[in-house]
């Protein structure tokens, strides 16, 4: 089976400049989530999809958006990149049969690397 | 809100001993799961072990053990037999509607 995949592994922008990263979970896997990590801050939660739908959000300014679409794939925008956007993006995704199953294991992407120049 | 602290930003240990790491949090809820993630130098996060907190027995896997303490809010992670694939940074994760990370112990293993 496949594992989570995440593309693409290394992206570099300028500030200002807005990026797309994409995130295919396992097949059957209706859950994706996604998080920021950074030297300082660690992982940090910025949302999570299900059935299309973001059923929970982090505390993160307006200028990062995701989207789930009906196959489960998820993408996450960043606009009006800021150099402080440079970081690791993980996706995780999750089998959930409905609701939120919380000792349901997220599987992890490699993430992509975020540079912005 | 929830909160995950790990207040060893790095360790080390050498081959063959014992290592624990710690990880308080804390919750409103009374119902939720504890996970430990390794993230080697490849960045794929991987899931160590898991623990209900309803559940008062530690749980164990293979060398990887925890020791949960629910009125304390303590979840540390036992290690044992240490072996050089271990290093790795290790995250303390809790879920109640979202997983929510510590920010992690970078562990070294010592030949």
């Amino acid at each position: 089976k496949a594992g989570v995949t995440q593309t693409p592994r290394y992206l570099i922008k300028t500030r200002g400049q807005q990026v797309t990263l994409s995130c295919s979970p396992i097949s059957g896997h209706r859950s994706v989530s996604w998080y920021q990590q950074t030297p300082g801050q660690g992982l940090q939660f910025l949302f999570e999809y299900f059935s299309e739908t973001q059923r929970n959000k982090g505390n993160f300014p307006g200028r990062f958006s995701g989207r789930q679409f009906s196959n489960s794939r998820s993408e996450m925008n960043v606009s009006t990149l800021e150099l402080g956007d440079s970081a690791l993006y993980l996706c995780a995704s999750s089998l959930n049969t409905g609701g939120i199953t919380m000792n349901t294991e997220a599987f992890f992407g490699q993430g992509t690397r975020l540079t912005v120049v | 809100a929830q909160t995950v602290t790990q207040s060893q930003p790095e360790m080390s240990v050498q081959e063959a001993e014992t290592v624990t790491l710690s990880c308080t949090y804390d919750t409103s809820e009374s119902d939720y799961y504890l996970f430990w993630y390794k993230q080697p130098p490849s960045r794929q996060m991987i899931l160590v072990i898991r623990q209900e907190a309803y559940k008062q027995q530690n749980a164990t896997e293979n060398r990887f053990s925890v020791n949960f303490q629910k009125a304390a809010k303590s979840f540390s992670l036992k290690i044992s037999d240490s072996q050089l694939g271990d290093a790795a940074m290790y995250f303390c994760a809790l879920r109640d509607d979202k997983i929510i990370f510590g920010k992690g112990t970078r562990l070294h293993i010592l030949p």
